[in-house]
C-alpha cells in the first residue's frame, strides 16, 4: 500500500518570502512519480510540479522547486518570492507504477499568503 | 481547449434518490478516475478505468457505480445517496500508463445528500 503524509494541515508566508511544504510518503515499489498539487478557492486542481523518482535531479517550475530525498521519502515544496495568488491547498501525491494511474493524496496544507 | 468537464457543479438531494454525475474530456485520454474530498482525508479514489468498457474498484468504491461505454465521458452513479457521500467530487483523465504523464481534473462537484 502507498501513504502519503503532510505533516502541516496549515502553512503561511509574508509575501515575497520563501515557505516550504513538507511531504513524506511511502511505497515498496522502485518506479513511481511524485507530484504537487494546487487547490485554490475555485476548486480547480492545478499540477504545479511533478519528479521521476529515478531522476535524482530536483524538478524546478519557475518560483516552484522540489526537494526530493528518495532514501528518506521525503518530497518537500519550495516556493519563493511567494505572491497572493499562490494562497491555495497544496497537496502531494504519489503514484506507483502499476497499471492502474491512481494518485495517493496527502490530506493536504494550506497555505496563507499574507500582504 | 482541453478540458474535463463535469456536471453538475453544486447538487442538493435527498437519500435514496439515484443520482448521476457526469464527466466528459475532449482530449481522448484512456484513463478516467473519480475522487472524492473530504476535509482532513485528502482525494481519495473512488472508481478508475483504463478504457472503454474496462472499470475497476478504486479504494472507496462502496455506494457507487460507474460506467465507460465511450471513450469521452464516465459517469459516476450513485444508486441510493446516503449522507455519507456528502463530500466534493472530481473527475480526472490522462493520456496513457505512463506515469509521468499529467492527469487532468474537472471543476469538481460539490454534492449534499440531506
Amino acid at each position: 500500500a502507498q501513504t502519503v503524509t503532510q505533516s502541516q494541515p496549515e502553512m503561511s508566508v509574508q509575501e515575497a518570502e520563501t515557505v516550504t511544504l513538507s511531504c513524506t510518503y511511502d511505497t515498496s515499489e522502485s518506479d513511481y512519480y511524485l507530484f504537487w498539487y494546487k487547490q485554490p478557492p475555485s476548486r480547480q486542481m492545478i499540477l504545479v510540479i511533478r519528479q521521476e523518482a529515478y531522476k535524482q535531479q530536483n524538478a524546478t517550475e519557475n518560483r516552484f522547486s522540489v526537494n526530493f530525498q528518495k532514501a528518506a521519502k521525503s518530497f518537500s515544496l519550495k516556493i519563493s518570492d511567494s505572491q497572493l495568488g499562490d494562497a491555495a491547498m497544496y497537496f502531494c501525491a504519489l503514484k506507483g507504477g502499476g497499471s492502474n494511474y491512481k494518485l495517493t493524496f496527502g490530506k493536504g496544507t494550506l497555505l496563507t499568503v499574507n500582504p | 481547449e482541453a478540458q474535463v468537464t463535469q456536471n453538475p457543479r453544486y447538487l442538493i438531494t435527498v437519500t435514496g434518490k439515484k443520482l448521476t454525475v457526469t464527466c466528459s474530456q475532449n482530449m481522448n485520454h484512456e484513463y478516467m478516475s473519480w475522487y472524492r474530498q473530504d476535509p482532513g482525508l485528502g482525494l481519495r479514489q473512488i472508481y478508475y478505468s483504463m478504457n472503454v468498457e474496462v472499470t475497476d474498484k478504486g479504494d472507496v468504491p462502496e455506494g457507487y457505480k460507474v460506467s465507460r461505454k465511450e471513450k469521452r465521458n464516465f459517469p459516476l452513479i450513485l444508486e441510493s445517496p446516503s449522507p455519507n457521500q456528502t463530500s466534493l467530487y472530481f473527475c480526472a483523465s490522462k493520456r496513457d500508463r505512463e506515469g509521468y504523464s499529467e492527469a487532468f481534473f474537472g471543476q469538481g462537484t460539490r454534492l449534499t445528500v440531506v
